[in-house]
């Protein structure tokens, strides 16, 4: 069974930093493409960040380029999401999510997310 | 610019049929697109992949009572013998270059 369990989420002030992790099990990880998905409270699903079964091939939304920066270690089976520069519209449930192949955004499986807030 | 159009809101009856649009914007009416469902206070669940020629490949343990079509930019999603767990909201998704993905604003679906 597939199972992604995000972790690194919490309350930081605007400006500052956060790292966020997911952690993969029940497939081989380094078979398949992951990103991020973010929700703020009440909105709908916003695409954040992709990054390919190698690391390959990378992207970023408009909204968080040049700010967050997504990364893996196939060795341990973990996604992560440095996020720099916070600010308060980053404020958002943080989805990781697995891609049904190497190098696509067609989202097969879900984590259970981790709330980012983002306040002074 | 890939952008899918969703109406905000819809709802039927407890048993009953009801059928969501995702819109593609102009000159993607080729694009496959996935639907997802979130239940209240819980994480998305992928319902399916649907394809422009209207086949359609579903997750696993998704009911029979979920099905996907296609016409032109249109796709769609059915969801039969409503049930009061089938209460959620439902995203189409796609994707485009550069391993970019792309979500409609999402439908609230209230089974009555």
């Amino acid at each position: 069974e597939v199972q992604l369990v995000e972790s690194g989420g919490g309350l930081v002030q605007p400006g500052r930093s956060l790292r966020l992790s997911c952690a993969a099990s029940g497939f081989t990880f380094d078979d398949y493409a992951m990103h991020w998905v973010r929700q703020a409270p009440g909105k709908g699903l916003e695409w954040v960040s992709g990054i390919s079964w190698n690391s390959g091939s990378i992207g970023y939304a408009d909204s968080v380029k040049g700010r967050f920066t997504i990364s893996r270690d196939n060795a341990k089976n973990s996604l992560y999401l440095q996020m720099n520069s916070l600010r308060a519209e980053d404020t958002a449930l943080y989805y990781c999510a697995k891609s049904t192949s190497w190098n696509g955004a067609l989202f097969g499986n879900w984590g259970q997310g981790t709330l980012v807030t983002v306040s002074s | 610019q890939l952008v899918l159009t969703q109406s905000p809101s819809a709802s039927a009856s407890l048993g009953a049929s009801v059928k969501l649009t995702c819109t593609l914007s102009s000159g993607h009416s080729s694009y496959a697109i996935a639907w997802h469902q979130q239940q209240p206070e819980k994480g998305p669940r992928y319902l399916m992949k649907l394809n422009s020629d209207g086949s359609h490949s579903k997750g696993d343990g998704i009911p029979d009572r979920f099905s996907g079509s296609s016409s032109g930019a249109e796709r769609y999603l059915t969801i039969s013998s409503l049930q009061s767990e089938d209460e959620a909201d439902y995203y189409c998704q796609t994707w485009g270059t550069d391993i970019m993905g792309v979500f409609g604003g999402g439908t609230k679906l209230t089974v009555l």
